[in-house]
């Protein structure tokens, strides 16, 4: 089985920088997702990895550690638009294409 | 546009009438699946497909039933609907099953059952 784990809400300043970080147990890894979710909405797409490292894409950067079972989302230059909920996806290789979700990090951004 | 799409957005309806989500996309997407997110406990998977006519249970099946009869539709039953399946359902698609293809998610509908 899989166990995820994100904390609940995290407050940050306009033009900050924040670390949301995610920690998982799977019985077979086969990469990680990051998604952001605005209340009410579906959720969107923002990075994925599945080798350990440092991936970045603008605004937004997503590290991993298989051996630690561990991955941050970074988001520098923070705008009130980035205030929702971001979603922690671990994908085993038990299943195909199985994603196991954790419950989300609601990100507070105030002026 | 590329997109996926579900109906409806909002419906509310008693114990024990059978409904159905339908959720439907235009990008040749050969993976499809069901998700339920409840306050607390995230986003849950119901049933999957990887393709026409191949479909498996997520971790939350019960209650629910799906088909694929054709690449673009995958169809949520609920076929006597209780109130503890009052939740908020997304349907997503991806081009295939295999490592690092990304989700793409439908609007969502939001269910009551009473």
């Amino acid at each position: 089985g899989q166990n995820i784990d994100q904390p609940t809400e995290m407050t940050a300043t306009e033009g900050a920088i924040v670390q949301i970080n995610c920690t998982y147990q799977t019985s077979g890894f086969n990469g990680l997702f990051w998604y952001q979710q605005h209340a009410g909405e579906a959720p969107t797409f923002l990075s994925y990895n599945v080798l350990d490292g440092l991936e970045e894409k603008g605004r937004f950067s997503s590290f991993l550690s298989r051996s630690k079972g561990y991955s941050y989302l970074l988001l520098k230059e923070l705008q009130m638009k980035d205030s929702a909920s971001y979603l922690c996806a671990v994908r085993d290789n038990t299943g195909f294409q199985k994603l196991v979700f954790g419950t989300g990090t609601r990100l507070l951004v105030s002026p | 546009e590329a997109q996926v799409t579900q109906n409806p957005r909002y419906l509310i309806t008693v114990t024990g009438k059978k409904l159905t989500v339908t959720c439907s996309q235009n990008m040749n997407h050969e993976y499809m699946s069901w998700y339920r997110q409840d306050p607390g406990l995230g986003l849950r998977q119901i049933y999957y497909s990887m393709n026409v006519e191949v479909t498996d249970k997520g971790d939350v099946p019960e209650g629910y039933k799906v088909s694929r009869k054709e690449k673009r539709n995958f169809p949520l039953i609920l076929e006597s609907p209780s109130p503890n399946q009052t939740s908020l359902y997304f349907c997503a698609s991806s081009p295939r099953a295999g490592q690092g293809f990304e989700q793409y998610f439908g609007p969502g509908t939001r269910l009551t059952v009473t």
